[in-house]
C-alpha cells in the first residue's frame, strides 16, 4: 500500500499570509486526522474526518484554521492570517474503521512563519 | 492531570542490549487502546505496536513488546537487541472511547529520546 502523503513537506511564509496543506490518506482509509506538533512535544489533535464529514474539532483549531475533505478522499488544512505561533509540524494520519483502527501518519508539513 | 506520562526525556542503550521505555496513562474508560510510535529525525511517526485494554496477552511485534500492567496503568515498550537505527523519539499514545462523540483521536505523551551507542 502507498502510505499517507503530505504536500508540501516544508513551507516558509510571512506573518499574515494564508497557507494550505494537502494530505492524501492511504487508499480505502475512511478516517483522516490532523495533528500539530511543536518542538519538544507530542502531537496534539486538531480535527478528524470520517469520510467527508468533519466529526470533531479541537479547541486548538481557532477560527483561522479550516479543514476540508471533499469526496472523502484527500484533505486540505488552511491557515488564514498566519501567526508566528502557528510555526509547527502539521501531521496527517489515516485509519480504517476496522480492527484496531490504527492511525498511520504521513511525513508531515513543517511550517515556519517569519 | 496528564493523560499520558513518559518520565524519561532521554535514554541511552548499548547496541544489542534491551531497553525499556516507560509510559503511564490515566483514563476512566474501560475500553481504550495504547499505541507506541517511533519518530526519527525525519519527522514521520512510525507505528510500532498496539495493545487493547481487553487484550489478555502482552502485544509483541518483532523486536518490540509491550509490558501492559492494567492495574498500574502502565504500558512500557521493550525493545530487544537494540540497533543503531533505533535511535529516535518514541511516543506513547492512548485512544479513549469518547462518550457520544465517536471520536478516536490519539492523546500523546511528550516522548522519550532514545540514543543507541555503538
Amino acid at each position: 500500500d502507498t502510505g499517507v502523503s503530505q504536500d508540501p513537506r516544508h513551507k516558509i511564509t510571512k506573518r499574515g499570509q494564508n497557507v494550505t496543506f494537502r494530505c492524501d490518506p492511504i487508499s480505502e482509509h475512511n478516517r483522516l486526522y490532523w495533528y500539530r506538533q511543536t518542538l519538544g512535544q507530542g502531537p496534539e489533535f486538531l480535527t478528524y474526518f470520517q469520510n467527508e464529514a468533519q466529526l470533531e474539532k479541537s479547541r486548538l483549531l481557532s477560527d483561522r484554521f479550516s479543514a476540508e475533505r471533499p469526496k472523502g478522499s484527500f484533505s486540505t488544512l488552511e491557515i488564514q492570517r498566519t501567526e508566528q505561533g502557528d510555526s509547527a509540524m502539521y501531521l496527517c494520519a489515516s485509519s480504517l474503521y476496522r480492527g484496531t483502527d490504527t492511525q498511520y501518519f504521513g511525513p508531515g508539513t513543517r511550517l515556519t512563519v517569519l | 492531570a496528564q493523560k499520558i506520562t513518559q518520565t524519561q526525556p532521554g535514554m541511552f542503550v548499548q547496541e544489542k542490549e534491551a531497553v525499556t521505555l516507560d509510559c503511564t496513562y490515566d483514563t476512566s474508560d474501560q475500553s481504550y487502546g495504547l499505541f507506541w510510535y517511533k519518530q526519527p529525525s525525519s519527522g514521520e511517526m512510525i507505528f510500532l505496536i498496539y495493545q487493547g485494554s481487553y487484550d489478555e496477552q502482552n502485544a509483541t511485534e518483532g523486536r518490540y513488546s509491550l509490558n501492559f500492567q492494567k492495574a498500574r496503568k502502565s504500558a512500557n515498550l521493550v525493545i530487544s537487541a537494540s540497533q543503531l537505527g533505533d535511535s529516535a523519539m518514541y511516543f506513547c499514545a492512548m485512544r479513549e472511547r469518547q462518550r457520544g462523540a465517536g471520536s478516536y483521536q490519539l492523546t500523546f505523551g511528550k516522548g522519550t529520546k532514545l540514543s543507541v551507542i555503538p
